[in-house]
């Protein structure tokens, strides 16, 4: 398996592009994540899903919209980036939670550095 | 708002010295947490986790402490290597949720 995959690895965007983060997984996970991590921080929660077709915001989800109509593949779209946007963006992805259970070990992607300039 | 974080932002170690590396919480709600390794590039890579109705857990060089009184959670590495240079983070989830909230993360530095 190739766990959680991340396109592209690096990219420069101006003020105002727009550009797509595409994350894939091919562990038939349920669940999947989207975090921006800034420099010398953790990861802060943009948004998730817990299944296809299902959206949640998270922590800082302004300025960033997703999708989920595959269990494989939840991408995250900015409109209209703006340099607070620069930073680096982790998706990841796990299995349900069982009702009483520890929550099921998050598997992280390698990460996407984008700079807005 | 609730929020987990760090005593120390970096810690510099002997190689063969055991280190300990130190997180605050404030949720009380949280009954799940879990401490991420991450490498320079790399996305975090789970190392170990406890569940709220435990105190201790050990792993493979690794041992997690959970003192809910002080809601404070530690992780020691025994007998540190080179490969244990890194940023760690303690993350907390509600086991009722699917979210988990990161603390800011300690710099670990081996030196040989």
């Amino acid at each position: 398996n190739a766990g959680v995959t991340q396109t592209p690895k690096f990219r420069i965007l101006k003020i105002g592009q727009s550009m797509t983060l595409q994350c894939a997984q091919d562990m038939n996970h349920n669940y999947m994540y989207w975090y921006r991590q800034d420099p010398g921080m953790g990861l802060k929660l943009i948004y998730y899903s817990v299944g296809a077709g299902i959206t949640d915001k998270g922590e800082v989800p302004n300025g960033y919209n997703v999708s989920r109509s595959t269990t494989e593949d939840f991408p995250l779209r900015l409109e209209l980036a703006a340099p607070s946007q620069t930073s680096v963006y982790f998706c990841a992805s796990s299995y349900s939670g069982l009702a009483g259970l520890p929550p099921p070990e998050q598997f992280f992607g390698p990460g996407t550095r984008l700079t807005v300039l | 708002g609730e929020n987990v974080g760090l005593h120390l932002p970096t810690l510099s170690v002997q190689e063969g010295d055991n280190s300990i590396i130190n997180c605050a919480y404030s949720n009380s709600a949280s009954d799940y947490f879990i401490w991420y390794k991450q490498e320079s590039g790399k996305g975090p890579q789970f190392i170990i986790d406890i569940r709220s109705n435990m105190d201790k857990r050990q792993g493979q060089r690794v041992t997690v402490l959970l003192n809910k009184t002080v809601k404070h959670l530690s992780l020691q590495i025994a007998a540190t290597q080179p490969g244990d240079s890194a940023v760690y983070f303690c993350a907390e989830q509600e086991t009722s949720g699917s979210r988990l909230t990161f603390g800011e993360g300690t710099q670990l530095t081996v030196n040989p």
